[in-house]
């Protein structure tokens, strides 16, 4: 079965550049959720849409961005790079805006090293 | 706000023995609670989900957790470890976007 696909897998970028992130959901699910790990954390919920329009947000700095196609993948878009940036993000997909009785589905992540 | 706690940071089994990863939530409502267990430099996987419907949850790989209302816990649980289960465990609650626990790691020893 098709699963969220995330790419690139791996990312070096350097401090102040900027970095897209892309995210291919499931087919046919409709919401998009963006999640940052660091280091021996938890995953932290960024941004998420639901038919192209944001649903919700968390702890999003002001220098990402992220939006919602028409065919669903959403791209998260990371400008002004901090080494704090360094991290595991993940994207998630969905079949509805909740989460009530439908899991959502990982993709494996893109690791994102700045130096 | 809904939220949970996972009460250890690591759990340390030998293969063979019970498996019990804790998790209290807090929540206003009846919430919806699921199990992702993470492998090194994996992706997040789903054990399992509660959502109000039976109270005992069975899962992949032999995992269960059980929904106690009364002590608002969603404890993971497997009546044996095997070696492959050494991972990050997350327990999270949907509000709805997904609310996650800060993990337990599972060693899993000879």
């Amino acid at each position: 079965a098709a699963g969220v696909i995330q790419s690139p897998r791996h990312l070096i970028k350097e401090k102040r550049e900027t970095a897209t992130l892309k995210c291919y959901p499931i087919p046919r699910h409709d919401t998009v959720y963006w999640y940052q790990q660091g280091p021996g954390q938890d995953p932290q919920f960024l941004i998420s849409f639901y038919e192209k329009m944001q649903s919700d947000k968390g702890s999003i700095p002001d220098r990402f961005s992220a939006q919602q196609f028409s065919d669903y993948h959403s791209e998260l878009n990371m400008s002004s790079l901090e080494l704090g940036d360094s991290a595991l993000y993940f994207c998630a997909s969905s079949l509805g805006q909740g989460f009530q009785g439908t899991e959502a589905f990982f993709g494996q992540g893109t690791r994102l090293t700045v130096v | 706000a809904q939220s949970v706690t996972q009460l250890d940071s690591h759990v340390s089994v030998s293969e063979g023995t019970p498996v019990l990863l804790r998790c209290n939530y807090s929540s206003s409502y009846s919430p919806s609670l699921f199990w992702y267990v993470q492998h090194p430099n994996k992706g997040l996987q789903l054990l399992l989900k509660y959502t109000s419907a039976a109270t005992l949850v069975k899962g992949i790989n032999g995992f269960e957790a059980e929904f106690k209302k009364s002590e608002t816990s969603f404890h993971l649980t497997k009546p044996s470890a095997h070696m492959s289960d050494a991972a990050e465990y997350f327990c999270v609650v949907s509000d709805p976007k997904l609310i996650f626990g800060a993990g337990t790691r599972l060693a899993v020893h000879p």
